[in-house]
């Protein structure tokens, strides 16, 4: 079974509005992962955050992680068009100790201009 | 360009007729992976490679081989494919030795009647 499940399923926002897209997982973990992808192509890394941290930025992207909770949000602040994709986490295991990664069936987000 | 480049982008195949699908990468990566994507089920690893002649199952090994002959190749042959293996594949490979901040190549569609 999937490590990594995202909720919401789909996301649709206006243009200027934050994006929030949360996942859970299973097992105890070394990392996790966020990854993007455009309708159909190949997915983009964002961002990596440590089992130890809480709580990670990049540009308009804010990660969050809650190990007690197993779970992690992403955050984008002042989403435009160009956000329109899927987003999914990726869980590093500590069973599988950096080897592997498994990925979430992601949310699908859509901002309308 | 840094980039994994997959080929072909495209095809359509029938049953049981062996195939191969390459995977190159120019960034001196050590680890390189195969991943399919299916609705609904996200992507799931297929085998992954953390060195050259070093190579590992992921979730879904069934009916596909891999070689890691030298770092920049990982070739998926599949010996004799069937239409549960059509799907949207990916390769991609991280600076890492390990599953961390991997890099996609475009996406390989395989249909198989």
């Amino acid at each position: 079974s999937q490590q990594g499940e995202e909720d919401p399923q789909a996301l649709s926002i206006q243009e200027g509005e934050n994006a929030t897209m949360n996942c859970s997982y299973k097992t105890s973990i070394n990392n996790l992962q966020w990854y993007r992808q455009n309708s159909g192509r190949g997915l983009v890394h964002l961002i990596l955050i440590r089992s130890n941290e809480r709580e990670k930025h990049s540009g308009r992207l804010r990660v969050t992680l809650d190990t007690s909770k197993k779970s992690s949000s992403l955050l984008i602040t002042a989403s435009r068009a160009a956000d329109t994709a899927s987003y999914f986490c990726a869980t590093d295991a500590k069973e599988t100790s950096g080897s592997r990664l498994t990925f979430g069936e992601g949310t699908q987000l859509t901002v309308n201009p | 360009e840094a980039q994994v480049t997959q080929n072909p982008r495209y095809l359509i195949t029938v049953t049981g007729k062996k195939l191969t699908v390459t995977c190159s990468q120019n960034m001196n990566h050590e680890y390189m992976s195969w991943y399919r994507q299916d609705p609904g089920l996200g992507l799931r690893q297929i085998y992954y490679s953390m060195n050259v002649e070093v190579t590992d199952k992921g979730d879904v090994p069934e009916g596909y081989k891999v070689s890691r002959k030298e770092k920049r190749n990982f070739p998926l042959i599949l010996e004799s494919p069937s239409p549960n293996q059509t799907s949207l594949y990916f390769c991609a490979s991280s600076p890492w030795t390990l599953a961390y901040e991997q890099y996609f190549g475009p996406g390989t569609r395989l249909t198989v009647t």
